[in-house]
C-alpha cells in the first residue's frame, strides 16, 4: 500500500540554523500539506501546496517558513532561521484534493 | 474561528465498545474525520463522514454525527488492546481553495485493559 514517506526522522538543530524536512507525497496525489504537533499541543495546519503554489496557510506559516516541490516526487518544508518555538512534530500529508488525508510518520525537529 | 475539542483519556476493558467524543464549533464543516495515532507513529485516517450523513460503519468502527448539537462520536465494538492509541477528531471545510485544511482536535487517548 502507497504511503508518505518524510525524512529524517529526529532532527536536532542550533537555534538559528536553516533546516530542510523532506517528505515524498504518495505518487499520484497532487495536493500537498505540512502540519506541526508541538509537544502536548493539538496538531495545526501549516499550508496546502498545490498546482506548485500555496493555495492556503495559517497564520504559524510566515516568512521563515517556505515550502518547495523540487522535483516530481519531493516536497520540502524550510525553516531559515530557527527558534526554540520551533522544535515540534513536523507531518507532511496529501491527497487528491477530495476529503482524504493521508499523513506521513513525522519529523521530530529539536532546536537547541 | 474553528475548534475541536475532545476528552482527554478514556480507559476500557478488552472485549468492551469504546465511544469516543468530539465537539466542533464550525457549522459549515463539510468532512468530520477521525485518524489514530500510535505511539512512534504518524496519523493513521481510520474513516470520516461526510456533513449530511448521520451514521457511518465500517466493520468494528461506527461514527456517529449530530449535526444539531455538533457531535462526532466514535464507537469501536468489542475494542482490543491494539486499539490502545490516541484518537484524533477533525474537521474540514470545503472551500475555493484547492485542498482542505483539517483543524484537530486535541486527542483523546484510549488505554485497552486486558
Amino acid at each position: 500500500e502507497p504511503e508518505v514517506t518524510q525524512t529524517p526522522s529526529h532532527q536536532v538543530t542550533q537555534m538559528g540554523q536553516e533546516v530542510i524536512l523532506r517528505c515524498v507525497p504518495i505518487s499520484n496525489h497532487l495536493y500537498f500539506y505540512w502540519y506541526r504537533q508541538i509537544l502536548g499541543q493539538k496538531v495545526e495546519f501549516l499550508v496546502s501546496f498545490y498546482n506548485n503554489e500555496i493555495s492556503e496557510k495559517s497564520e504559524i506559516f510566515d516568512d521563515q517558513f517556505s515550502v518547495e516541490r523540487p522535483d516530481g516526487s519531493n516536497f520540502t518544508l524550510k525553516i531559515r532561521s530557527t527558534k526554540l518555538e520551533d522544535s515540534a512534530m513536523y507531518f507532511c500529508a496529501s491527497g487528491t484534493g477530495g476529503y482524504e488525508q493521508y499523513f506521513g510518520p513525522g519529523t521530530r525537529l529539536t532546536v537547541t | 474561528g474553528e475548534d475541536v475539542e475532545q476528552s482527554l483519556f478514556l480507559s476500557v476493558r478488552e472485549g468492551d465498545s469504546s465511544v469516543i467524543n468530539c465537539t466542533y464549533t464550525d457549522s459549515s464543516s463539510t468532512y468530520l474525520y477521525w485518524y489514530k495515532q500510535e505511539p512512534g507513529a504518524g496519523l493513521q485516517l481510520l474513516t470520516y463522514i461526510f456533513s449530511n450523513m448521520d451514521m457511518k460503519q465500517d466493520q468494528r468502527l461506527t461514527v456517529l454525527l449530530n449535526k444539531k448539537d455538533k457531535h462526532l462520536s466514535l464507537r469501536i465494538a468489542d475494542t482490543q488492546t491494539g486499539d490502545s492509541a490516541i484518537y484524533f477528531c477533525a474537521e474540514s471545510i470545503e472551500g475555493n481553495n484547492a485542498g482542505n485544511m483539517l483543524t484537530f482536535g486535541g486527542g483523546t487517548r484510549l488505554m485497552v485493559k486486558p
